[in-house]
C-alpha cells in the first residue's frame, strides 16, 4: 500500500514562527504537492515538485516556499507564519507518467493553527 | 485556467436511497481524466472512481457510477444504496492526460447520510 505521511496532524504556532511541515511518501514517485484545504474553497494548490530540487508554483505560493532534497521528502515552509495561514494543509504523491491506472495519494493532512 | 464546479455545497439523502453529486468543468483540451475523492470526517482523502476521456463507457466502481457527457462537460457521480460509511465531502477533480500536470479540484459537496 501506498503511504504518504506528514510529520504533524496537528499544529499551534504563534504569528512570525518559521513553520516546517513534512511529508514523505514510500512509492518512489516522481510528483509531490502541497495543498491547502479551506471550508468552502476546497483544495489549493500551493506549490509541487516533479524532481528533486526542481519546484512549480501552483496557485496560491505566497507566503510559502518548498524544499525537495531527497525524492521520497517534500517540505512546506512558511516563512513567517500569519493568522490567515491556519488551514488544513494536505500532502500529495504521484507517478511522474499519468496513466489510467494511477492517481495522487494523499496524506492525513497537518491542521495549523496560527495564533 | 481548468475549472471544476460543483454546485451542491451540502447534499443528504437516507440509507439505502441514491443520491447524485453534480460536477461541471471547463478546458479547450481533449486528453483529460476526471475524478472523485472522498474524504471522510477526520480521515484521508481517498479516491472512488476515475474516468478517462477518450473513454465513452461510464466508469463504475461497486456501488459508485459516473454520468460522463463530455460535450456538456459533466460529471456527476451517482452513489446506490447509501451506507452511513459514505457520509463525507466528495472531491470533483480534473487532471490533464500529460505528465508534471496536478489536479484541479472543485470546492466540494458535503454529503450526509441519514439513518
Amino acid at each position: 500500500d501506498v503511504k504518504v505521511t506528514q510529520s504533524s496532524r496537528y499544529l499551534v504556532k504563534r504569528t512570525g514562527e518559521k513553520v516546517f511541515l513534512e511529508c514523505v511518501q514510500d512509492m518512489d514517485h516522481e510528483n509531490m504537492f502541497w495543498y491547502r484545504q479551506d471550508p468552502g474553497l476546497g483544495l489549493r494548490l500551493i506549490y509541487f515538485s516533479y524532481d528533486v530540487k526542481m519546484k512549480e508554483k501552483g496557485d496560491i505560493p505566497e507566503g510559502y516556499s518548498v524544499s525537495r532534497e531527497k525524492k521520497e521528502r517534500f517540505s512546506l515552509i512558511l516563512e513567517s507564519a500569519s493568522t490567515n495561514q491556519t488551514s488544513m494543509y494536505l500532502c500529495a504523491s504521484s507517478w511522474l507518467v499519468t496513466s489510467a491506472k494511477e492517481t495522487q495519494y494523499f496524506g492525513p493532512g497537518t491542521r495549523l493553527l496560527v495564533l | 485556467a481548468q475549472t471544476v464546479t460543483q454546485s451542491q455545497p451540502e447534499m443528504s439523502v437516507q440509507e439505502a436511497e441514491t443520491v447524485t453529486l453534480s460536477c461541471t468543468y471547463d478546458t479547450s483540451e481533449n486528453n483529460y481524466y476526471l475524478f472523485w475523492y472522498k474524504q471522510p470526517p477526520s480521515r484521508q482523502m481517498i479516491l472512488v472512481i476515475r474516468q478517462e476521456a477518450y473513454k465513452q463507457q461510464n466508469a463504475t466502481e461497486n456501488r459508485f457510477s459516473v454520468n460522463f457527457q463530455k460535450a456538456a462537460k459533466s460529471f456527476s457521480l451517482k452513489i446506490s444504496d447509501s451506507q452511513l460509511g459514505d457520509t463525507a465531502m466528495y472531491f470533483c477533480a480534473f487532471m490533464f492526460r500529460r505528465g508534471n500536470t496536478p489536479l484541479v479540484f472543485g470546492k466540494g459537496t458535503r454529503l450526509s447520510v441519514i439513518a
